[in-house]
């Protein structure tokens, strides 16, 4: 099955810093959504960017389909950002129409 | 809109114990997918379900299965259970059967002593 490696599986940054999370991933694929995952499990849907560029405030993501890797910027992080982010792709090639196989995660910490 | 809403919040199970968790969809979705997150790990596919058909299954035992109804909601149960199906299970809502965003809900939180 298709494999998705993210990095990096950790990261502390002092607020008003700017990050970029790497997802990259190992087939073509017709799915590709950033989440959120708070701490009480709700996973938040940032983007869905099979390829392109999206933004949304001070979020934003790229996606080079071609190279198979994407790409989410943070920019001047704010401690409500603390989480684990998650990259998350799917393809239908194999007939499971909408299973996403999910990274492992980059575990994100905000601090003062 | 309500978003995907999960019931129940958590659950305490037995081992061989028997569990059923439900989910409504997003009003107008007709995809509901099943995931399961063991601690420390991203979430694993279990089912998906389009239009009240079966349209993947994830490499899990047939102690778990999986239904929709007319309405579009879904319930998913887990027979026999055993201490490893600890875990939060998450379902996901979509409009079309693929290709398409999916929107997460809350969560059941399962323990099995």
């Amino acid at each position: 099955g298709i494999q998705v490696e993210q990095s990096p599986p950790d990261l502390i940054l002092q607020e008003g810093a700017n990050s970029t999370l790497r997802c990259n991933f190992s087939d073509s694929v017709n799915n590709l959504q950033w989440f959120h995952q708070n701490p009480w499990g709700q996973l938040i849907n940032l983007f869905y960017i099979p390829s392109g560029t999206k933004q949304n405030g001070r979020l934003s993501a790229t996606t080079v389909a071609t190279e198979r890797y994407s790409l989410l910027y943070i920019s001047s992080s704010q401690t409500t950002d603390s989480g684990v982010y998650f990259c998350a792709v799917g393809t239908s090639r194999t007939g499971t129409a909408s299973k996403l196989t999910f990274g492992t995660g980059t575990r994100l910490q905000v601090t003062l | 809109d309500a978003g995907v809403t999960q019931s129940p919040t958590h659950l305490i199970k037995t081992r061989g114990q028997h569990v059923t968790l439900r989910c409504s969809p997003i009003s107008g979705h007709k995809s509901v997918s099943w995931y399961q997150q063991v601690l420390g790990q991203g979430p694993q596919f279990i089912f998906q379900y389009y239009e009240k058909e079966e349209r993947g299954r994830g490499n899990f035992p047939d102690r778990f299965s999986a239904r929709q109804f007319p309405n579009y909601s879904s319930e998913l149960n887990v027979n026999a259970l055993l201490l490893g199906d600890s875990a939060l299970y998450l379902c996901a809502s979509s409009r079309l059967a693929g290709g398409d965003t999916q929107y997460f809900g809350p969560g059941t939180r399962l323990t099995v002593l």
